[in-house]
């Protein structure tokens, strides 16, 4: 039983370039995050995806796309890469409703933009 | 516009002795509430929650304050350990499935 994994733990890319974070969850669980992380903000929601199928827009969604593959993985897509968007990004599902109401995460992808 | 604050960034406390970190919201509508820790190089993991329809929530060496008149919570680490050094955030929900964090608290516990 992995959790929440993530894929790549590290990237550096460059202004213009894209790539995907990828996403997976063991635990059956309905809801998918992505969030990101920078010194002295938090932890800030982009998209979510509260069922196999949907998706919605967070606090700061712009820059990203996300596609909900299935009920297990949920990848997050920066189609022209910025320096701004150099930071620490989070992955996290959750079973809101069920037993527990807290949301559990991965283990982040560092991104640096040049 | 923050809906969650906490306020102190930083905190050192010796090893033994009582750990308060505290969290301000502003959004009314929040109803419940958790605490995550953080250490380095890693996702955040669960700590503890409460609902807004109690006070006080206890569990082991943790317990989580909610004054819903100051719009304030807070959660206190007792003994407080090494290994509890970490960054803590608070966190709040208003809408199901969907959580507003913190900024963040570093908590330093030295021997």
């Amino acid at each position: 039983n992995a959790g929440v994994t993530q894929t790549p733990k590290f990237q550096v890319l460059k202004t213009g370039q894209s790539m995907t974070l990828q996403c997976a969850q063991d635990m059956n669980h309905n809801s998918m995050y992505w969030y990101r992380q920078d010194p002295g903000m938090g932890l800030r929601l982009i998209y979510y995806s509260a069922s196999e199928g949907t998706t919605d827009k967070g606090e700061v969604p712009n820059g990203y796309n996300v596609s909900r593959l299935n009920k297990r993985e949920f990848s997050l897509r920066l189609e022209s890469a910025a320096p701004s968007q150099t930071s620490v990004y989070f992955c996290a599902s959750s079973d809101w409703g069920g037993t527990l109401n807290e949301q559990f995460f991965g283990p982040g992808t560092r991104l640096t933009v040049l | 516009d923050q809906q969650v604050k906490q306020n102190s960034p930083s905190l050192s406390v010796q090893e033994g002795r009582i750990s308060i970190l505290n969290c301000d919201y502003t959004n009314s509508m929040f109803d419940y509430f958790l605490w995550y820790k953080k250490y380095p190089a890693e996702g955040p993991t669960f700590l503890i929650s409460i609902s807004s329809i109690k006070d006080k929530n206890e569990d082991g060496r943790f317990t989580v304050f909610l004054n819903k008149s100051a719009k304030h919570l807070s959660l206190h680490i007792v003994p407080s350990q090494p290994g509890d050094s970490a960054v803590y955030f608070c966190a709040a929900s208003a809408v199901v499935d969907k959580l507003i964090f913190g900024t963040g608290t570093r908590l330093q516990v030295f021997p």
